[in-house]
């Protein structure tokens, strides 16, 4: 079975630029959820979507959104972009979130650099 | 809020020995899973293994194994036989169990191991 897919891997936008990320989850898998990772926040939760539904949010600004479509398939998106957006965008999969299918498992990330 | 402490930023072992990374963290609830994921310089983040919190007995994977102590809340990571590729960034996880819960992260122990 296929893992996690993220498109693009490696992408270098200006400030106040917007861009668009893209996460294919595990067939069969019906949750996705993104995550931020920076050397000085660490790992951080910016949503999770279910069933085309956004059914969890962090704590970003307006900024940060996010879709998710019929397939699954899920696409976040970062407007007017700042320095420190610059990270490794991390998306997650899991069946369902619920009970034993609980464990997210996660793609090789986007690395965004904001210059 | 729940919370994850790793406090030990870095850790190095001898090839085949064995170390045992820390984790506690902070939750009033009841029903919630805690993880363990390897992140090698190629920044994926790899499960390493699951623990339910209802579950005594604790989680046990080839060479990894950890001692689950829910009175103290403490999930310890205990890696035997380490090996060159067990060289990496590991981060304990918390997830409250139901449709709600995110996975919320430790800041990371790098480990070291030297051949």
């Amino acid at each position: 079975k296929a893992g996690v897919t993220q498109t693009p891997r490696y992408l270098i936008k200006t400030r106040g630029q917007q861009v668009t990320l893209s996460c294919s989850p595990i067939s069969g898998h019906r949750s996705v959820s993104w995550y931020q990772q920076t050397p000085g926040q660490g790992l951080q939760f910016l949503f999770e979507y279910f069933s085309e539904t956004q059914r969890n949010k962090g704590n970003f600004p307006g900024r940060f959104s996010g879709r998710q479509f019929s397939n699954s398939r899920s696409e976040m998106n970062v407007s007017t972009l700042e320095l420190g957006d610059s990270a490794l965008y991390l998306c997650a999969s899991s069946l369902s979130g619920q009970g034993r299918k609980e464990t997210q498992y996660f793609g090789p990330g986007t690395r965004l650099l904001v210059l | 809020a729940q919370t994850v402490t790793q406090s030990q930023p870095e850790m190095s072992v001898q090839e085949a020995e064995t170390v045992t990374l820390s984790c506690t963290y902070d939750t009033s609830e009841s029903d919630y899973y805690l993880f363990w994921y390897k992140q090698p310089p190629s920044r994926q983040m790899i499960l390493v293994i699951r623990q339910e919190a209802y579950k005594q007995q604790n989680a046990t994977e080839n060479r990894f194994s950890v001692n689950f102590q829910k009175a103290a809340k403490s999930f310890s990571l205990k890696i035997s036989d380490s090996q060159l590729g067990d060289a990496a960034m590991y981060f304990c996880a918390y997830k409250e169990g139901g449709s709600q819960g995110n996975l919320i992260f430790g800041k990371g122990t790098k480990l070291s191991v030297k051949p």
